[in-house]
Formats: structure tokens, C-alpha cells, sequence
């Protein structure tokens, strides 16, 4: 069964806006995760937030997590039309549950 | 990062046959293998997790002999669809992860393998 849920679905926005994707999962993690997914490729890690963590940035990327809420959201700051894909949160279990199990995915159309 | 190499990119059979997707870690010791099935504009589904030199652990509502597992080295491993129907059309995404890392850090994924069965 799905872990993560990405909301929206779908997000159009203009080039130079930001970009905001929410995913929530349900049972407790060692870590979450974001991808990136560009049209019939593979996945393309983006960063990576500990359970412990709150929050974690990587260049445009924000990422925050509330354990409390098992809610994280990524924040992408000035977006390019390049930044068209789709964005993926997995969490990872605890113990030995290794699993990556992931979202159901954003969707994100940057228009020029 | 470690890099993932995934092939062939894309394969057409007919429905009956059998078609064989590849996964190799090109730097790095792949001690666990995850293989996942994605339809189209939806999420990961994993498949199954594959330990070297073990048999391979299936999700469940997957079938195991339709869906054979091969992770014989630590640098292989092979997913083989067999007797291919249609329905089996779907982009194939195979990850690996070393011993050290597996539960740590990021997942390495391969390019993705796009079968179409006709």
C-alpha cells in the first residue's frame, strides 16, 4: 500500500514562482525523501530529511518534515521551465523495514 | 552519486515469450536490489527486494514466477517477465542500495525500462 501522498496532484505554475508540494505518510520513518522524475525516465534523487530533522535545504530546494503531523513539503524557489517533472516523496521505514515507499507524485508544469 | 545502469531501455515482444531487464551498480557493491513496476502518471509499485545471493522477497499480489528475481553478484541483478501478456506493459524501475548505506541515504535508481507487449 501507498506510504506517501503527495498534494496537489497537479501544479502549473509560471516561470519565477515558487513551487510548493506536500506529501503525507502514515507510519513512523527513518527518513523521507524526494525524487524527481522527468517524462519515461528514471528517478533522480533531490535531498534527503531524517526523522530528526526539521528541515533541510539544497540550493532552490526546501524541504521541511513534522514528524507530528507525519507531513513534509518541498519548496522549490524561482522555478524554470527545466524544472518540469514529476516530484515523488518516499519515506523510508525504521529497523530492519528498508523499504522505499513512495508517493503518488506532483505533477509540476513550469510555463515560460 | 553511485551510478545505476539499467537495459535495455526499452523492449517490444510478442505475448507469450519472456524478456529479461538488466540492473547493474557500475561503482559501488549493490548488496540489495529493489525492482518496481510504474503505470502510466502513477507512483512506484515495488515489485520485490532481492538480497545478493539469496532468494528475492515478494510484495504481495505479486507473482514470483511470473516475475523471476535473479541477484547472483553483487554488481547483477536480473528481472525476467515470463510468458509476457499485455497487461505486463509498464515501465520496469530497478534500485540498489549497499549494506552500509541501504537505510541511510538516497536510493540509486536505474533509467527505467519501458515493456510493451503486443
Amino acid at each position: 500500500s501507498q506510504q506517501g501522498e503527495e498534494d496537489p496532484q497537479a501544479l502549473s505554475i509560471q516561470e519565477g514562482e515558487n513551487a510548493t508540494m506536500n506529501c503525507s505518510y502514515k507510519t513512523s520513518i527513518n527518513n523521507l525523501q524526494w525524487y524527481r522524475q522527468n517524462s519515461g525516465r528514471g528517478l533522480v534523487h533531490l535531498i534527503l530529511i531524517r526523522s530528526n530533522e526539521r528541515e533541510k535545504h539544497s540550493g532552490r530546494l526546501r524541504v521541511t518534515l513534522d514528524t507530528s503531523k507525519k507531513s513534509s513539503s518541498l519548496l522549490i524557489t524561482a522555478s524554470r521551465a527545466a524544472d518540469t517533472a514529476s516530484y515523488f516523496c518516499a519515506t523510508r521505514g525504521g529497523g530492519s523495514n528498508y523499504k522505499l515507499t513512495f508517493g503518488k507524485g506532483t505533477l509540476l508544469t513550469v510555463n515560460p | 552519486g553511485a551510478v545505476v545502469s539499467q537495459h535495455p531501455s526499452r523492449v517490444i515482444c510478442k505475448s507469450g515469450t519472456s524478456v529479461k531487464i538488466e540492473c547493474r551498480s557500475l561503482d559501488f557493491q549493490a548488496t540489495t536490489m529493489f525492482w518496481y513496476r510504474q503505470f502510466p502518471k502513477q507512483s512506484l509499485m515495488l515489485m520485490a527486494t532481492s538480497n545478493e545471493g539469496s532468494k528475492a522477497t515478494y510484495e504481495q499480489g505479486v507473482e514470483k514466477d511470473k516475475f523471476l528475481i535473479n541477484h547472483a553478484s553483487l554488481t547483477l541483478s536480473t528481472l525476467t517477465v515470463t510468458s509476457a501478456h499485455p497487461e505486463d506493459s509498464s515501465f520496469y524501475i530497478c534500485s540498489a542500495s549497499s549494506r552500509r548505506t541501504v537505510l541511510d541515504t538516497e536510493a540509486f535508481f536505474g533509467q527505467g525500462t519501458r515493456l510493451t507487449v503486443v
